[in-house]
């Protein structure tokens, strides 16, 4: 199965700021690549899909990059509202596996 | 509105069986697939499975291969995730999610709110 690995585990951000997260796969999954934000409490939710593309609602600080194996979600300018639990997933090859994690927080 | 809802918090001992449910709607059931997704406590996502409700194809992780049984019943527009013999290692979060694709497979769009189960004796 592919391994997905996200990088760091942690993040330390101060508000209004850059955040860039990492994530990487151990095999080529083209642009079949999500990422969610997951609140302490409440179900994740879908941030980006295809690699690159928001979904319905998320802000335009958002945005995500990458094909193949590496890829980046940057936030730009943290609000409050986003210090979370980010992940990402592949859904190019069964199964659909998801990276452990990171978790930004305030600085 | 388009959405998942799940049944209600579970408490069971081990050894016993465990169905919990999702269900549908403001959408076409049939045509979307649905999957399973656990977080044990303090944890991250394991993707479990998926289900087609219109023809109940089904795909597992190997993880999850022969530990679960995820169903569908289209009538009631209901997906279901099953398993028996319960340990205490199940204890965790399962999300129904569904994929955004019709009829195809993508990233989860929608997501059920959590059903918390708990395992203990």
């Amino acid at each position: 199965e592919i391994v997905m690995t996200q990088s760091p585990a942690t993040l330390s951000v101060s508000p209004g700021e850059r955040a860039t997260l990492s994530c990487r796969a151990s095999q080529s999954v083209s642009s079949d690549l999500a990422w969610y934000q997951q609140k302490p409490g409440q179900a994740p939710r879908l941030l980006i899909y295809g690699a690159s593309t928001r979904a319905t609602g998320i802000p335009a600080r958002f945005s995500g990059s990458g094909s193949g194996t590496e890829f980046t979600l940057a936030i730009s300018s943290l609000q409050s509202e986003d210090f979370a639990v980010y992940y990402c997933q592949q859904y190019d090859d069964w199964p659909h596996t998801f990276g452990q994690g990171t978790k930004l927080e305030i600085k | 509105e388009v959405q998942l809802v799940q049944s209600g918090a579970e408490v069971k001992k081990p050894g016993e069986s465990l169905k919990i449910s999702c269900k549908a709607s403001g959408y076409s059931f049939t045509t979307y697939w649905i999957g399973w997704v656990r977080q044990m406590p303090g944890k991250g996502l394991e993707w479990m499975g998926v289900i087609y409700p219109g023809d109940s194809d089904t795909r597992y992780s190997p993880s999850f291969q022969g530990q679960v049984t995820i169903s569908a019943d289209k009538s009631i527009s209901t997906a279901y995730l099953q398993r028996s013999s319960l340990k205490a290692s199940d204890t965790a979060m399962y999300y129904c999610a569904r994929h955004r694709l019709v009829g195809a497979f993508g990233a989860f769009d929608i997501w059920g709110q959590g059903t918390m189960v708990t395992v203990s004796s």
